[in-house]
């Protein structure tokens, strides 16, 4: 079964730009979650979607959004980009109900963005 | 209310050695306690979860053992190998209708394995 797959693996952009990151889950996942790591502040939540409505929201500014498609394939999307915006970003999909094995997450590779 | 404070930074074991990871956590909705082994470059791992119906789960070498009462939970690696050289999270989130799956992490722990 293939994991999650996020593309692209690696990204530059220039401050004051915008990007769109992309995220593929498992099949048969129907939760998508988006998470920011950094080496100051760690692997924070930014938002999970469930069926094409996001069910929850990070502590992130509105330049973070996001949307899932009915295939369950999800985007971020980062508008005016900042230098502490450079992060890795990690999709994490699930069945995304709960008991179980509905809510465990599996992680893709990450998408690297360095904003200069 | 939502914070998983994780414990130690980092770790240094012997090859062979059991490596120990600790967790606390304060918001008692937290009904799922995942840990994660990363490595550089490469997304978190899921390694091994547990729920508070049960007080250790083991699987192969990695136990999770938790506590209820102290809301604590940690992780045992046993014959730890220099392959199990990463970097280990815990985790948390609550079953809550409207909680979205969202997984409070602890800070990570490094985990370096001498030969």
């Amino acid at each position: 079964k293939a994991g999650v797959t996020q593309t692209p693996r690696y990204l530059i952009k220039t401050r004051g730009q915008q990007v769109t990151l992309s995220c593929s889950p498992i099949s048969g996942h129907r939760s998508v979650s988006w998470y920011q790591q950094t080496p100051g502040q760690g692997l924070q939540f930014l938002f999970e979607y469930f069926s094409e409505t996001q069910r929850n929201k990070g502590n992130f500014p509105g330049r973070f959004s996001g949307r899932q498609f009915s295939n369950s394939r999800s985007e971020m999307n980062v508008s005016t980009l900042e230098l502490g915006d450079s992060a890795l970003y990690l999709c994490a999909s699930s069945r995304g109900t709960s008991g179980g094995d509905g809510d465990e997450q599996y992680f893709g590779p990450g998408t690297r963005l360095t904003v200069t | 209310q939502q914070q998983v404070k994780q414990s130690p930074q980092s770790l240094i074991v012997q090859k062979g050695g059991i490596s120990i990871i600790n967790c606390a956590y304060e918001n008692t909705a937290f009904d799922y306690f995942p840990w994660y082994q990363q490595f550089p470059g490469k997304g978190p791992a899921l390694l091994i979860a547990i729920r508070p119906d049960v007080s250790e789960k083991k699987e192969g070498r990695f136990t999770i053992s938790f506590n209820k009462s102290a809301k604590q939970f940690s992780l045992h690696i046993m014959d730890s190998q220099p392959g199990d050289s990463a970097t280990y999270f815990c985790a948390a989130s609550s079953g809550f209708i409207g909680a979205g799956n969202m997984l409070t992490f602890g800070g990570g722990t490094r985990l370096m394995v001498k030969p």
